[in-house]
């Protein structure tokens, strides 16, 4: 166990809904990262957040979006869904915002139809 | 922007025989993690090398940072079943403290 929780664990849903992907960092750390992981595009770094404020952002499209909260949570929202989204999303938890250890969550797997 | 290459793709082994997979990137590197990602499973960090021709042991596992800090190898002794899974490398370079992924190499150890 990693320590960090991601929540739900499975989602199905329409094209053209929005979603929300929730996840709880390990106690302590104040890093969070998003991740999306597909076959065809391996683990792809969407957005990091650092005690509640974004430092980082890879390849996320404009539909989506993150926050992190005052309790260091966060969620990644997701909207106007496409089939292409369907993926694995993992969060990952940090200490730093450096190049330290980063612990995966168990993942959100997301499958749009 | 910065590429991280991981090869092979996929690799069958017989249990007890070896397996390496090597890392290359197109920048020099600050330092490179690697991660295993076991079938259904979430990446799990497993070390980080930093300097310049590091050499790290974990049991049968060992990892190399190469001279030039733009490629890294893991090699396994003697696998086992319980090594299946898949291995990424992860890369930092320049200002950039986000890793960036190889496409990992899929482990299939055949009993």
């Amino acid at each position: 166990d990693s320590g960090v929780t991601q929540t739900p664990k499975h989602l199905i849903t329409a094209t053209g809904q929005r979603v929300t992907l929730r996840c709880s960092p390990r106690s302590g750390d104040l890093s969070v990262y998003w991740y999306q992981q597909s076959l065809d595009q391996g683990l792809q770094f969407l957005i990091q957040y650092y005690n509640g404020e974004e430092r980082a952002k890879g390849n996320i499209l404009e539909r989506f979006s993150a926050q992190q909260f005052p309790d260091l949570h966060s969620e990644l929202n997701l909207s106007s869904l496409e089939l292409g989204d369907s993926a694995l999303y993992f969060c990952a938890s940090s200490l730093g915002s450096g190049a330290t250890e980063a612990f995966f969550g168990q993942g959100t797997r997301l499958t749009v139809v | 922007g910065q590429q991280v290459m991981q090869i092979p793709q996929y690799q069958h082994v017989q249990e007890g025989e070896d397996f390496t997979t090597y890392c290359n990137s197109s920048t020099t590197l600050s330092n490179i993690q690697w991660y295993k990602q076991r079938p259904g499973g979430h990446p799990v960090f497993l070390i980080q090398l930093v300097k310049s021709g590091e050499v790290k042991k974990q049991k049968r596992l060992t990892f190399q940072f190469g001279e030039a800090k733009k490629n890294s190898s893991l090699h396994i002794t003697a696998t086992q079943t319980t090594d299946v899974g898949t291995y990424f490398c992860a890369g930092l370079s320049g200002g950039s403290y986000i890793p960036t992924f190889g496409r990992g190499t899929s482990l299939i150890v055949h009993p």
